[in-house]
């Protein structure tokens, strides 16, 4: 088993449509949780943190599950930029070692 | 402007010709780490630093060397480039102050080709 699993997609919404991507991770102790974005052949951004209390950045909401050790963003009324994968990261409890989900990739159409 | 450098951006080599791709950053960052990303398996650790002269395996450090002699610069070293080896990597850097968490900076990315 993966120790960060996403659904790799490909999602292709319609603009302005609501879209929720799912990540879990294997490891309890896990401490920090992030998504990131990716363009193609691009560097990945840190899109927001995760917090235990869930967040939200304008169009964008994170929210966290312990107890499913599962990780979640909610995206609301989409853009065309908003087409990208984006990528589950979660920390180990000691904050060294870093596990990347293989990315959901999500395409925004007219 | 805050910065992660890596060079080269391209590089095509043979089996067996050592190469060096370099990492920089100019953030004072203690935190440094290399991955490759291939398709389909998103994006591994292959090392990374926590502070000078302190180095550790990530998930895929076999064939890779690293150094970390200062701060800003965390060279990725392969003493004998294999094809399984040609992929994209990714140099990064963190702050490890304060309580966190700890967002990473990505380089532009080296597109490695081993033939």
């Amino acid at each position: 088993r993966k120790e960060v699993e996403q659904d790799p997609g490909p999602f292709n919404v319609p603009e302005g449509a609501t879209v929720a991507f799912n990540c879990t991770y294997s490891n309890s102790a896990s401490q920090s949780f992030f998504w990131y974005r990716q363009d193609c052949r691009k560097e990945p951004k840190l899109l927001m943190s995760v917090y235990s209390s869930g967040n939200e950045d304008g169009r964008f909401t994170a929210q966290l599950n312990r107890a499913s050790q599962y990780i979640s963003l909610l995206i609301r009324d989409s853009k065309l930029s908003d087409s990208a994968t984006y990528l589950c990261v979660v920390n180990d409890s000691s904050a060294s070692k870093i596990i990347f989900g293989s990315g959901t990739r999500l395409s925004i159409r007219p | 402007e805050a910065q992660v450098t890596q060079n080269p951006r391209y590089l095509i080599t043979v089996t067996g010709k050592k190469l060096t791709v370099t990492c920089s950053q100019n953030m004072n960052h203690e935190y440094m780490s290399w991955y490759r990303q291939d398709p389909g398996l998103g994006l591994r650790q292959i090392y990374y630093s926590m502070n000078v002269e302190v180095t550790d395996k990530g998930d895929v450090p076999e064939g890779y060397k690293v150094s970390r002699k200062e701060k800003r610069n965390f060279p990725l070293i392969l003493e004998s480039p294999s094809p399984n080896q040609t992929s994209l990597y990714f140099c990064a850097s963190s702050s490890r102050t304060g309580t966190g968490p700890y967002e990473q900076y990505f380089g532009p990315g080296t597109r490695l080709t081993v033939t």
